[in-house]
């Protein structure tokens, strides 16, 4: 079957790094998404990585191991802005996106 | 310019009524979705739809039905509404393969069947 595993709640402080896990297995792989979505509003789009390796975006990375089924999103110097859930969702061979409850982010100052 | 819109944001209704959410893109992508996320926040697909396919999750229950005027819009239509049904249903478009088919979601439709 196809299954997301993301940690459901972690909790870090406002200026340091935070790395959030994604462990997955599809059918079939067509890259991998990472979105934000904050309490009560739609998810928007942060990352996709289809090769192994890390892409950076400013604060935000996401690293990609295919072999492993493996992903995490890096956040850099965190604001409190960025309290919201991290959902990892792998694109299967169908390109139907397979999503995970995500991972809840509180940032503390 | 807001580039997936649905309407309405709430929508508040008795059981077994009849009700139509309604999803509009103006990306000018192929395929548009439609998703539920329950109070456990877990997003669980609907339906996806370009002009040339129509995938239905097949968990999904007959009383919901996709209707698409044109490639712009995507509406959900929902009879006989139950308890179960209350949930946020997103709408979200995209465009190609890769990275192109990011999906972009709507602001959501919050459904309360009392």
């Amino acid at each position: 079957g196809q299954n997301i595993d993301q940690p459901t709640e972690m909790t870090a402080t406002e200026g340091a790094i935070v790395q959030i896990n994604c462990t997955y297995q599809t059918s079939g792989f067509n890259g991998l998404f990472w979105y934000q979505q904050h309490a009560g509003e739609a998810p928007t789009f942060l990352s996709y990585n289809v090769l192994d390796g890390l892409e950076e975006k400013g604060r935000f990375s996401s690293f990609l191991s295919r072999s492993k089924g493996y992903s995490y999103l890096l956040l850099k110097e965190l604001q409190m802005k960025d309290s919201a859930s991290y959902l990892c969702a792998p694109m299967d061979s169908n390109y139907q996106l397979i999503w995970g409850a995500g991972t809840k982010l509180i940032i503390k100052p | 310019d807001t580039a997936v819109s649905q309407t309405p944001k709430y929508l508040v209704t008795q059981m077994g009524n009849d009700k139509s959410i309604k999803c509009e893109q103006n990306l000018g992508h192929d395929t548009m979705y439609w998703y539920k996320q329950d109070s456990k926040k877990f997003l669980k697909i609907m339906f996806s739809y370009n002009n040339k396919e129509l995938i239905i999750n097949e968990t999904v229950p007959n009383r919901f039905s996709p209707k698409s005027p044109d490639k712009a819009h995507l509406n959900l239509h929902i009879n006989s509404l139950e308890l179960g049904d209350s949930a946020v249903y997103f709408c979200a478009s995209s465009q190609g393969s890769g990275e192109t088919d990011t999906q972009y979601f709507g602001p959501g439709t919050r459904l309360t069947v009392l």
